[in-house]
């Protein structure tokens, strides 16, 4: 069946810190997969997105994530968060019909 | 920047009443869907709709529930008779062919 898992539910950092978001798939064929941010009150909004090519993929706010074909794998990385970046964020994953698959979230609380 | 619009944003309503949750989805757009989110749980996939039709539900999407595309630009989704258990925020998401999903801000259904 199709799935994506995040594992970490809550992520509390320090502003400056580093962050790596976790992210596993497991889908048939071809997969696309996306990061999206919830603020609080708002919609939910792309952060970046894989469809082919370069597994590297840089998004907006600083935010980049690396499809791991071998791992099934695409983690969300920051090297420097802000306490602006307090917010929840989605894993999901698409296949043609784009139907997402959402991931539980991940709720990241930055500490001024 | 063209984004999706929900309306209300927020809807009380008493259990067994009729809802209809509307949502203007971007205007050269073709693939239209509905997600919900149970409080605290994931954002899960409810239906599809493409060329006036449904081309994909989810088992949440019952007979309980019907969407319609009622002119150009309005997208709905209808539930016929509200259980407690249907309190959730509904997103409406929107794409054009070949891109992600854009989606609305929600509208936060509470039965009671």
């Amino acid at each position: 069946a199709q799935s994506v898992s995040q594992h970490n539910h809550h992520v509390i950092l320090s502003e400056a810190a580093s962050l790596e978001l976790g992210c596993n798939y497991s889908y048939g064929g071809t997969v696309n997969l996306f990061w999206y941010v919830q603020y609080p009150g708002q919609h939910l909004q792309l952060l970046l997105k894989y469809f082919s090519g370069d597994p590297l993929v840089k998004g907006i706010k600083g935010f980049e994530a690396e499809f791991i074909k071998s791992k099934f794998s695409f983690n969300l990385r920051k090297p420097s968060v802000q306490w602006s970046d307090t917010a929840e964020y989605f894993c999901a994953a698409a296949s043609g019909t784009y139907k997402y698959i959402f991931g539980t979230g991940t709720r990241l609380k930055v500490l001024a | 920047e063209p984004e999706v619009t929900q309306t209300p944003s927020h809807q009380v309503t008493q259990m067994g009443q009729e809802v209809i949750l509307r949502c203007v989805p971007i205007s050269n757009h073709l693939y239209f869907y509905w997600y919900r989110q149970i409080l605290g749980q994931k954002v899960e996939f409810l239906v599809s709709f493409y060329n006036n039709e449904i081309s994909e539900k989810s088992e949440i999407f019952d007979d309980q529930f019907s969407v319609e595309r009622p002119d150009g630009s309005n997208f709905t989704l209808k539930i016929r008779s509200t259980k407690l258990e249907d309190s959730a925020m509904y997103f409406c998401a929107s794409r054009r062919t070949g891109t992600e999903a854009f989606f609305g801000q929600g509208t936060r259904l509470t039965v009671v």
